[in-house]
């Protein structure tokens, strides 16, 4: 599995739009970049995952540019609930089964 | 509909106890992890049990952790002579196959051994 590197933690206010960046510079062809986001005393959600380009959902964005080597989790307008550790995962899909692999994540505190 | 869900939410131990610890994956949930999350890390992977094989144990942290899913639905998560490294918070997911990033995880058991 790709190691991953993110910022430790990161603060923002309500209503901004928010940029998280995972570096994964020994990507390989066959993996696919997964976010999840846990709040306190609960376990992680899944958030979004892409190959490439662009995914959009109604929670988020992911972008992916062509060298692969990171990727941009955009939360838009985020409120107070959006504190939580973010977590960037990378690895193939249909390797037998999907082991998650976490690092520390990146802690979001929104402020009002 | 309901989602993963463990007991108990809380265990204070003494060292040396036995504990248990249970997971109700999702229904019709193929694949089944347990995970370890310690204070301010990132979980790590314990074991992965696909139906009721146990396909997967190499993270689990010494022969004194146990796990078993008999009917491929409940799942429980044993420790033998409780340690006090073994305090943690102790996560289930489950997914609807083996070949998705995308799991559902219950809200975990905070296991703290005294």
């Amino acid at each position: 599995l790709a190691k991953t590197t993110q910022p430790i933690s990161m603060d923002s206010y309500e209503g901004q739009e928010v940029n998280i960046t995972c570096s994964h510079n020994n990507i390989a062809t066959n993996d696919y970049i997964t976010w999840y986001q846990q709040f306190p005393s609960q376990g992680p959600r899944f958030i979004i995952q892409g190959y490439k380009t662009k995914v959009t959902n109604e929670v988020a964005s992911l972008f992916i540019p062509a060298d692969r080597k990171s990727s941009t989790l955009s939360l838009p307008r985020v409120s107070l609930s959006d504190t939580a550790v973010y977590y960037c995962l990378v690895g193939a899909l249909n390797t037998g089964f999907q082991k998650l692999v976490f690092g520390t994540g990146t802690r979001l505190l929104v402020s009002p | 509909g309901a989602g993963v869900s463990q007991s108990p939410r809380y265990k204070v131990a003494k060292r040396g106890q036995d504990v248990a610890l249970r997971c109700d994956p999702i229904s019709g949930h193929v694949s089944l992890f347990w995970y370890q999350q310690a204070l301010g890390q990132g979980p790590e992977f314990l074991t992965y049990f696909q139906n009721e094989a146990q396909l997967d144990k190499s993270g689990l942290p010494s022969d004194r952790f146990f796990a078993e899913r008999p009917e491929g639905s409940v799942s429980t998560l044993k420790i033998q002579r409780t340690q006090q490294e073994d305090s943690a918070v102790y996560l289930c997911a489950s997914s609807f196959s083996s070949g998705t990033y995308e799991q559902y995880f219950g809200p975990g058991t905070r296991l703290t051994v005294t």
